[in-house]
């Protein structure tokens, strides 16, 4: 059973600042990889989507990595603006058949200050 | 395109009452996914649709759950009775069948369901 784990739980820094948002899973035989925020009472909103053939994707401030082969992928986001406080989840898409049975991480809460 | 719909946005009911929530996917999609939102479990897939047709259901809790798709645009959600433990956020999401398999998930706003 696919399991995604998103390190840290919470993070908190100052504007301006580059950091780096981090998920796990456990099977690498995956399909792609999405990177969503969700704004609080807010539905989802994605960000970027990796295929398992890629390595990375960049949208403005932000750059997504995905090592399959060793479970990871990380959202990096430049210059932190406080917009940009939300919860970022990961999810992945498995590679068996045409199943669309995406599986979310609990997100990282990224407060960023003014 | 307006996005994905969902109605209500918010819904208290009372426990043993019947609950029906709705969603209108983006027009064109082929892909209709119910999702549960709790702070304890995250976010979990209940089912998806392709083509009106229910392809997974396996994330369905249990009986007091289903789920229609009559037509393209409209799907239900339906919990009878409803329970206190089944208070979360609920959203619906669509995508599109693309070539190249690129299927990047759109989400509605969500319902919050409280039960009492």
């Amino acid at each position: 059973k696919q399991e995604v784990t998103q390190i840290p739980a919470a993070l908190s820094v100052p504007e301006g600042e580059n950091l780096v948002l981090n998920c796990s899973f456990t099977d690498s035989a995956i399909y792609n990889l999405q990177w969503f925020r969700q704004d609080p009472g807010k539905g989802l909103t994605s960000l970027l989507l990796i295929q398992s053939s890629q390595r990375e994707q960049t949208s403005g401030r932000l750059n997504a990595s995905l090592d399959k082969s060793s479970g990871r992928s990380t959202l990096y986001i430049a210059a932190s603006q406080p917009g940009d406080s939300a919860t970022f989840l990961c999810a992945v898409r498995p590679r068996r058949g045409s199943n669309y049975k995406l599986t979310f991480g609990k997100g990282t809460l990224l407060t960023v200050n003014p | 395109d307006a996005g994905v719909i969902q109605s209500p946005r918010h819904e208290v009911t009372e426990m043993g009452q019947e609950v029906t929530l709705r969603c209108k996917p983006i027009s064109g999609h082929d892909y209709l996914f119910w999702y549960r939102q709790t702070m304890m479990r995250g976010l979990e897939l209940l089912i998806y649709f392709n083509n009106n047709v229910p392809i997974d259901d396996s994330g369905m809790p249990e009986d007091r759950f289903s789920a229609k798709m009559p037509n393209a645009s409209f799907s239900t959600l339906k919990i009878q009775p409803s329970e206190p433990r089944d208070s979360a956020v609920y959203f619906c999401a669509s995508t599109p069948r693309t070539s190249g398999g690129v299927n990047e998930q759109f989400f509605g706003p969500g319902t919050r369901l409280t039960v009492l």
